[in-house]
């Protein structure tokens, strides 16, 4: 069955302080991941994916199939970057199209 | 504009009495799905659809029913609530399958009395 991991509920670090949001999979196949992003009082929104392997504010994500992970990290980050972020993965096409979704991870950034 | 629509926002309701929770999407997309959203447990799909007429569980489907009559609308449906499912619930839409980009409403905060 597909499982999302992510470890951590909270990460508190300071404006320029690195950032590294942790994901794990469990999943057979050759798996898609998300990650979406849900800021304050606001629905939640894709951030990036990484078929595209594209840089979303700052933000990228390297699938390690090796590892299963799909970690999220930013170099410096920003108060604006505060929010919950979640990991999710697809079921893939047909009938197994659920999408699972990690327990999320509430990341503040202080000033 | 491109939207997901979720009425009501806000439900207090008592223990039994049913209720609907609408979703609208205007992007003529094919996947829609339901989610709930609680602390500590991040967001969990209760179902989901392919198309019309197409749907199927996801991992907390008990107590809750759908329907996909038209493929803009994608009700959820509280037979008889319970305050358990008090939650946030979030419709979500996109292209083809959950591997899509998903579009979610607004959600709506529902607490059962």
């Amino acid at each position: 069955a597909q499982r999302v991991t992510q470890p951590e509920k909270l990460l508190s670090v300071f404006k320029g302080a690195p950032v590294e949001l942790k994901c794990n999979y469990s999943y057979s196949g050759s798996p898609e991941l998300f990650w979406y992003v849900q800021y304050s009082r606001q629905r939640l929104q894709l951030l990036l994916r990484h078929i595209s392997r594209e840089s979303i504010k700052g933000f990228t994500a390297d699938l390690n199939k090796g590892e299963t992970s799909f970690h999220l990290k930013k170099p410096f980050a920003q108060e604006e970057d505060s929010a919950m972020y979640y990991c999710a993965l697809p079921g893939g096409r047909g009938a197994n199209s659920k999408l699972t979704f990690g327990k999320g991870i509430t990341l503040s950034v202080r000033p | 504009e491109a939207q997901v629509t979720q009425n009501p926002r806000y439900l207090i309701t008592v223990t039994g009495k049913k209720l609907t929770v609408t979703c609208s999407q205007n992007m003529n997309h094919e996947y829609m799905s339901w989610y709930r959203q609680d602390p500590g447990l991040g967001l969990r799909q209760i179902y989901y659809s392919m198309n019309v007429e197409v749907t199927d569980k996801g991992d907390v489907p008990e107590g809750y029913k759908v329907s996909r009559k038209e493929k803009r609308n994608f009700p959820l449906i509280l037979e008889s609530p319970s305050p358990n499912q008090t939650s946030l619930y979030f419709c979500a839409s996109s292209w083809g399958t959950s591997g899509e980009t998903q579009y979610f409403g607004p959600g709506t905060r529902l607490l059962v009395l």
